[in-house]
This record gives C-alpha cells, structure tokens and sequence, in this order.
C-alpha cells in the first residue's frame, strides 16, 4: 500500500499548455517535499512546504500545500521542454520522508 | 563542492556475491539516507542515519546493513545478494529539521543475476 498516491501517472502535453500535478493521503504530514529526477539522475528538491494552506512559487511553478495537510499540488504554467521530467512528492508523518510514486511529465515542442 | 557522490556508478553482481555502495557527503549535512528506486514503486528507504554514530531501520532493510563511518560517509552493504535486489540505490544527506535541504547522490545501478 502507498501512502502517497500520485496522479496523473502520466502526461503528455504540448509547450505552453498549463498542468496540475496531485499529491494525495489518509495521513497527516508535518512537512511535504516536491522533486524532479531526470533519467539516469538523482531526484533534485524543489520545494519543502510546512503549514496548511501554505502556496510556494517558484517561477513557473507553483505549490500548495492542503489545509489538512495531507495532501498537495504541483501547477506549472505554460510548460516548457525543460520541465519535462518524472515529478515526485515526498511526505513525513513523522520524522521520515515517504515517496510517491511519481507522475512522468512530457512537454512537447 | 561535489554534494553527494557514489560509487559505483554501475555494479552487476551473481546471486550470493557481497557488496558495498559508497557514499560520502561535503556539506556538513548530519543525516544521511539510503534509499532504491524500482519501476512503479517510488523511492523506498532502506536505512537511514540522523547523525553520526546512529542508524536505524527504514521501509525495506531486509538483506542489507550500513555504516555511518563518519560525518561524511554512510555506506550500504548487501552481504548475499538476491535476484529481488535489482534496483537503483540513492543516497542523500539533508539538514536537520523539516525544511532542511536535501541533496540526492546520481545512484547506483545494480543488477543481481
């Protein structure tokens, strides 16, 4: 059983087209954590979000972080070629980070 | 400043045959991670170590053992390796606390035949 669900598993889309990404759990986390791992590489951290209701923006991207906080969203707007990539949200119930299962990201030129 | 480096890059072992993955970090990071990566299943933790001198049990420890040999190293040992343990290893390190920054090493692919 996963404790994180992600979805969509994945996407295809053309550049410039906006898309959501979800992050989704029973549990309760104390902190969330959003990564993209390009192949053959080790995932880099995006970004770490702490409080319900918290939205980070980073550029083009942009996280929120549930009320209840069990659950969060990746939107990026007007997607590039750059951003493809497999997306991972990570979540620590307690002291650890557990991992989704990714949702693979193709933009298109 | 290299992050997190590992070595090897790429390892094929027999079923039976031992083996040890490095890993060493240069950012004065306290805790460090061992986790693999198989298609569909996300990244699990193997071990981890939240500060020199401890470590403890992660989702799937089960036919491994680690070292915390100092502040900057934390390697991963199969001592028997199985068919099952086919993977991509990743180490990272991060800093205390939950808006710590974590790095990730570039991983090991192992493949056990």
């Amino acid at each position: 059983t996963q404790l994180l669900e992600q979805s969509p598993q994945f996407l295809s889309i053309q550049e410039g087209e906006n898309l959501t990404v979800y992050c989704n759990s029973s549990s309760v986390f104390s902190s969330l954590q959003w990564y993209r791992q390009e192949p053959g590489e080790g995932p880099v951290l995006l970004v770490t979000v702490v409080t319900g209701g918290e939205v980070k923006k980073l550029k083009r991207l942009t996280f929120q972080f549930g009320d209840a906080r069990k659950d969060s969203s990746l939107h990026i707007t007007a997607a590039q070629p750059g951003d493809t990539g497999l997306y991972l949200c990570a979540g620590a119930p307690g002291n650890q980070f557990y991992f989704g299962t990714g949702t693979s990201l193709t933009v298109i030129p | 400043n290299a992050g997190v480096t590992q070595t090897p890059k790429f390892q094929v072992l027999k079923t039976g045959q031992s083996m040890t993955l490095q890993c060493a970090q240069d950012m004065n990071h306290n805790s460090m991670y061992w986790y693999r990566q198989d298609p569909g299943m996300g990244l699990r933790l193997i071990y981890y170590s939240a500060s020199e001198g401890t470590t403890d049990k992660g989702e799937v420890p089960n036919g491994y053992n680690v070292s915390r040999l100092n502040k900057r190293e934390f390697s991963l040992r199969l001592e028997s390796a199985a068919p099952s343990q086919t993977s991509v290893y990743f180490c990272a390190s991060s800093e205390v606390g939950p808006s710590g920054r974590w790095v990730f090493g570039p991983g090991t692919r192992l493949t056990v035949l």
